[in-house]
């Protein structure tokens, strides 16, 4: 089946820093979607990508779909302490797969005040 | 607030037993879907509902099955409960540019 790496696994940085994220995949996708989870909650949308090599922000939040349709990467700038919790990154095939979602494996990201 | 509510939010079954839990969404989006996540992965895909009937599945064995009603509200039964089977489980809606909100979740063990 598919699969998605998404790297790095666990993140420990500064409030103020600037955070980068990644995921690949061995077989492309129409859509790439990243989501952030907090404990105890389900997984909440940050940003939806449609197009290869789509650049699209959503506050402090940056998202890129890879030319290749295998990869996207997040970006958090000036993090702060809410930012805490989980990324995930997810790749959705579309057509006959319909809504399905592959999900990558989680950064887990801890901001020190 | 995605607007998908999930029932129970907890609870505990024992090894052999059945679970049923429960899905609904203030909009009424015709398309549901159903993840389980284990502790420290990613959702895994179990199914997809549309207009009542399944119309994709993931890898996950026959024990696992669900419901959608005329109402779009859903359920996902498990039954002959593994201790593999302590997970969170998600029930997602489609939005209209096809990305999934997902509801809190509801938190099952298996001792």
């Amino acid at each position: 089946g598919q699969q998605l790496n998404q790297s790095p696994q666990s993140m420990f940085i500064q409030e103020g820093e600037d955070v980068s994220m990644n995921c690949t995949s061995s077989s492309i996708f129409n859509t790439w979607l990243w989501y952030k989870q907090d404990p105890g909650e389900g997984p909440v949308l940050l940003i939806a990508l449609y197009k290869a090599g789509e650049l699209t922000s959503n506050g402090r939040l940056t998202a890129q779909f890879g030319i290749t349709r295998k990869d996207s990467f997040l970006n958090i700038s000036a993090s702060i302490p809410s930012d805490v919790g989980i990324y995930f990154c997810a790749g959705q095939e579309g057509g006959n797969a319909g809504n399905m979602l592959t999900f990558g494996g989680g950064t887990r990201l801890m901001v020190k005040p | 607030e995605t607007g998908v509510t999930q029932s129970p939010t907890h609870l505990i079954k024992t090894r052999g037993q059945q679970v049923t839990l429960r899905c609904s969404s203030q909009s009424g989006h015709n398309t549901v879907s159903w993840y389980q996540q284990a502790l420290g992965q990613g959702p895994q895909f179990i199914f997809q509902y549309y207009r009542e009937e399944e119309n994709g599945r993931g890898n996950f064995p026959p024990r696992f099955s669900g419901l959608q009603f005329p109402n779009y509200s859903s359920e996902l039964n498990v039954n002959a409960l593994e201790l593999d089977d302590s997970a969170l489980y998600l029930c997602a809606t489609r939005g209209g540019t096809g990305e999934l909100f997902f509801g809190e979740g509801s938190r099952l063990t298996v001792l």
